[in-house]
């Protein structure tokens, strides 16, 4: 089964809202866990590295106050888009390190924001 | 961001057959390499990763090259079969500790 959880996979919101994005790390607590985004048939972006109980560290570009990001327990990451925008819409993934073995992440199962 | 790449190749082979999908990384300096798998609508799947000091690791049914010389990379899948069918990523990172920075993918469709 999944040992990343992502919720929800899927959401339609209004431009103007903000829409809340949940990550789970379901075998093992994690004090790193990763964002990213993807565009249609693009590559994955990283958009910010999350850190249990201190600030997000954000890559070049992406804009922190529109990101939130918390990672408020060593099981639980959350990312908030806010005030979305159509060109918000996108699969965003979260990700932490370590597989059963391995040098990458393992990923969640994404969600797809759509903003209307 | 950071990402590598805006545009999506895409490979197509017939079923039995095998694939080869190549991928150009961009830092010299990076110590790990890692094929993704993503199907439709789905975060990314482990599926083989090689370490610098290595120039090839076999998996079941998949094989990565590695030639740091040209800072390349491939994977080979023997006999693909329809359940191959999915965009494949090489992704890079310079420690074990580092961000993990994918290529810009490859579409591999197979022909039943």
């Amino acid at each position: 089964g999944a040992v990343v959880s992502q919720h929800p996979s899927w959401v339609i919101c209004k431009s103007g809202t903000s829409v809340k994005i949940e990550c789970r790390s379901l075998d093992f607590q994690a004090t790193t866990m990763f964002w990213y985004r993807q565009f249609p048939k693009q590559s994955l972006m990283l958009m910010a590295t999350s850190n249990e109980g201190s600030k997000a560290t954000y890559e070049q570009g992406v804009e922190k106050d529109k990101f939130l990001i918390n990672h408020a327990s060593l099981t639980l990451s959350t990312l908030t888009v806010t005030s979305a925008h159509p060109e918000d819409s996108s699969f965003y993934i979260c990700s932490r390190t370590g597989l059963p073995k391995g040098y990458g992440y393992t990923f969640g199962s994404g969600t797809r924001l759509t903003v209307v | 961001g950071e990402s590598v790449g805006l545009h999506l190749p895409t490979l197509s082979v017939q079923e039995g057959d095998n694939s080869i999908i190549n991928c150009a990384y961009s830092n010299s300096a990076s110590d790990y390499f890692i094929w993704y798998k993503q199907e439709s609508g789905k975060g990314p799947q482990f599926i083989i990763d090689i370490r610098s000091n290595m120039d090839k690791r076999q998996g079941q049914r998949v094989t990565v090259l590695l030639n740091k010389t040209v800072k390349h990379l491939s994977l080979q899948i023997a006999a693909t079969q329809p359940g191959d069918s999915a965009v494949y990523f090489c992704a890079e990172r310079k420690t074990s500790y580092d961000k993990v920075i994918f290529g810009p993918g490859t579409s591999l469709s197979v022909i039943p």
